[in-house]
């Protein structure tokens, strides 16, 4: 069974960092690209930022572009997103998700605060 | 960038019934349109992909049709866990992968 498992959120301050991490099982991870989506408290979904197979491109929403990197280690199943210089409105649940541009599997969440 | 706008924003169906919702791009993105679920509290799943092509496991009353700007999501007899919200996403002009406002399908 497919798995995808996201942790790294919590508490930061305005202008400050979070590693996000997804760690799948299950499958080969290092033939799939991989995105992040993220929903913020009540609203819908908006795409954040995928990577292509094997990591040769990574791609990236306007509104965090120069702020998070997307970055993956095939060598431990899992998937990762820096995000820096963090703003209130990137409060929200983060998801992982299998595939770009559609995404197939989606992991639980994990959610981000930002506040002072 | 491309609008993806949904409606009704919300639907009030009796379960048995068909639910149809509606998703309009804001210019054509061919038959590059997805639709998730999400019930609440979970994590949204992947129904429909290429207008019309069920994901895998998804069961046959949901079915999608539609291309260019115009989409269409039918749910041929509304099963209880059938209500959630439901978003379309177009990966035509991607990235971005821009996704609809939502329809939340509510028992009536």
């Amino acid at each position: 069974e497919v798995q995808l498992v996201e942790s790294g959120g919590g508490l930061a301050q305005p202008g400050g960092s979070l590693r996000l991490s997804c760690a799948a099982s299950g499958l080969t991870f290092s033939n799939y690209g991989m995105s992040w989506v993220r929903q913020a408290p009540g609203k819908g979904l908006e795409w954040v930022s995928s990577i292509s197979d094997h990591g040769g491109s990574t791609y990236y929403a306007d509104s965090v572009k120069g702020r998070f990197t997307i970055s993956r280690d095939d060598s431990k199943n899992t998937l990762y997103l820096q995000m820096n210089s963090l703003r209130v409105e990137d409060t929200a649940v983060y998801y992982c998700a299998k595939d770009s541009p559609i995404c197939s599997l989606w992991g639980q969440g994990t959610l981000v605060t930002v506040s002072s | 960038e491309i609008v993806m706008t949904q409606s009704p924003a919300t639907l009030s169906v009796s379960p048995g019934e068909r639910a149809t919702l509606f998703c309009r791009a804001s210019q054509s993105v061919s038959s590059d349109l997805a639709w998730y679920q999400q019930r609440p509290g979970q994590a949204p799943r992947l129904l429909i992909y290429g207008a019309s092509t069920r994901a895998t496991g998804i069961p046959a009353r949901f079915s999608g049709s539609g291309s260019g700007t115009e989409f269409t999501l039918t749910i041929s007899s509304l099963q209880s866990e059938d209500f959630a919200v439901y978003y379309c996403q177009q990966y035509n002009h991607w990235p971005p992968g821009t996704f609809g406002g939502g329809t939340k399908v509510e028992i009536k």
